[in-house]
């Protein structure tokens, strides 16, 4: 069974660095066929997509957020990191990782969904 | 602003059916990109509740069930149930985002 859990601090200054870790059991980052994402909402609002990496180490990235993150791969590890730069108060939120796959007859990563989520961390943006 | 547009409220009393509407556009689910519905229980994360337009992943019972034309989908509930209170969005890929969206989500309310 393949589990996510993120981890990280739950307090962030305005403008300093979000640095949270999401660390995969049950299945290996270095395998392909899956991205690995981060995915935020917004207290008491929608989801929305950060960006993800693919196991050769290609990322996609939200274009509103482009400027401002970027996630990696640990294989030691087994951890794929985001970081966000020059946050604000705008940037709290609940941050989920997830895997993004293939489900049924799906042949193509347009089609790929998020199969897997970690239960999300709270970070807040305060001074 | 989500790039796709959902209700922000629907509700139904216990065993009547429900549905929640997704529209997109022509960079997304009008392209033919599969839509995807995921349920959110209070306090827990999102989860896989529709894949591929209309498909249930094993374990979701059959009262759940998924459409889409043109550029839009929807996700239907029937025989309501308390345990179906929860927020629903709708999630696809976009060509011009190069990435996926996702709705603003819709909470289903159980009379």
């Amino acid at each position: 069974q393949v589990q996510l859990q993120e981890s990280g601090p739950g307090l962030v200054k305005p403008s300093q660095t979000l640095s949270l870790t999401c660390t995969v059991s049950g299945d290996s980052i270095s395998r392909g066929g899956y991205y690995w994402s981060w995915i935020r909402q917004h207290p008491g609002r929608g989801l929305e997509w950060i960006g993800y990496i693919y196991h050769t180490g290609h990322t996609y990235y939200n274009p509103s957020l482009k400027s401002r993150i970027t996630i990696s791969l640990d294989t030691s590890k087994n951890q794929f990191p985001l970081k966000l730069t020059s946050v604000t108060a705008a940037d709290t939120a609940v941050y989920y990782c997830a895997r993004v796959g293939p489900l049924g007859d799906c042949n193509n990563t347009s089609c790929y969904s998020f199969e897997y989520w970690g239960q999300g961390t709270l970070v807040t943006v305060s001074s | 602003q989500s790039v796709l547009t959902q209700p922000p409220s629907v509700s139904g009393a216990p065993g009547q059916r429900v549905t929640i509407s997704c529209t997109g556009s022509s960079s997304n689910i009008g392209a033919g990109y599969d839509v995807h519905w995921y349920q959110q229980l209070p306090g827990t994360a999102p989860k896989v509740l529709m894949y591929g337009n209309n498909n249930r992943p094993s374990g979701v019972p059959d009262r759940f069930s998924g459409s889409k034309s043109g550029t839009s989908a929807s996700l239907a509930i029937s025989g309501l149930q308390a345990e179906d209170e929860a927020d629903y969005y709708c999630q696809s890929y976009d060509s011009s985002l190069s990435g996926s969206v996702f709705g603003g989500g819709t909470k289903l309310t159980v009379l």
